[in-house]
């Protein structure tokens, strides 16, 4: 069974940095891009950021680029996003998608990142 | 970035109706575009990649179609458990998009 599992999520002030992880297994890892996604409450899916099977090439939405770093961990099959200089509008689910380098078909069931003051 | 919108925002529907959403990108993608469906509190679930092919295990009432500017997601006779969110995101460049969502609910 695929399972893709997110964790690091909380309540963070403006400003502040959180570092999500992703632990996946159920599936070849090191084999498929992964990507993050997010959802803001009550809003539409944001595609986040990607990474290749190497961790050697990334991409990164305009709303994130500078502040977000994507990386990998093949040999522990674990997905990171490194997030700083945090601002409200970053508040959302923060999904870790993979499995599938175009169209990724697994997602996990998120963990949610608040940033308030 | 590419842009793009799906029509309607919302519409209601009843068990048996044939549904059809729509999705425009701002510019030609090819085939490059999924479907996905999402229920509230959940993950979504991929429906149709590459624009008119059917995920593993989705149900054959499902389909897509269209190709560089617009595409639609149909599907056939409703049934209850479909009644849930749509969204098309484009996987032709970076950063990939989704659209703003269609919001499919019980009449």
């Amino acid at each position: 069974e695929v399972q893709l599992v997110e964790s690091g999520g909380g309540l963070v002030q403006p400003g502040g940095s959180l570092r999500l992880s992703c632990a996946a297994s159920g599936f070849t890892f090191s084999g498929h891009w992964m990507h993050w996604v997010r959802q803001g409450p009550g809003k539409e899916l944001v595609w986040v950021s990607r990474i290749n099977t190497d961790g050697i090439s990334t991409s990164y939405a305009d709303s994130v680029k500078g502040r977000f770093t994507i990386s990998r961990d093949n040999a522990k099959n674990t997905l990171y996003l490194q997030m700083t200089s945090l601002r409200a509008e970053d508040t959302a689910v923060y999904y870790c998608v993979g499995g599938g380098s175009y169209y990724p078909p697994y997602w996990g069931q998120g963990t949610r990142v608040t940033v308030s003051s | 970035d590419i842009q793009m919108t799906q029509s309607p925002s919302s519409v209601s529907a009843s068990v048996g109706d044939r549904v059809t959403i729509a999705c425009r990108a701002s510019q030609d993608i090819s085939g490059w575009l999924a479907w996905y469906q999402q229920k509230p509190g959940k993950a979504p679930k991929l429906l149709i990649f590459a624009a008119s092919g059917l995920q593993s295990g989705v149900p054959s009432r499902f389909s897509g179609s269209g190709s560089g500017t617009e595409f639609t997601l149909t599907i056939s006779s409703l049934q209850p458990e479909d009644f849930a969110t749509y969204y098309c995101q484009q996987a032709d460049s970076f950063p990939y998009t989704f659209g703003q969502g269609t919001k499919l609910e019980i009449k």
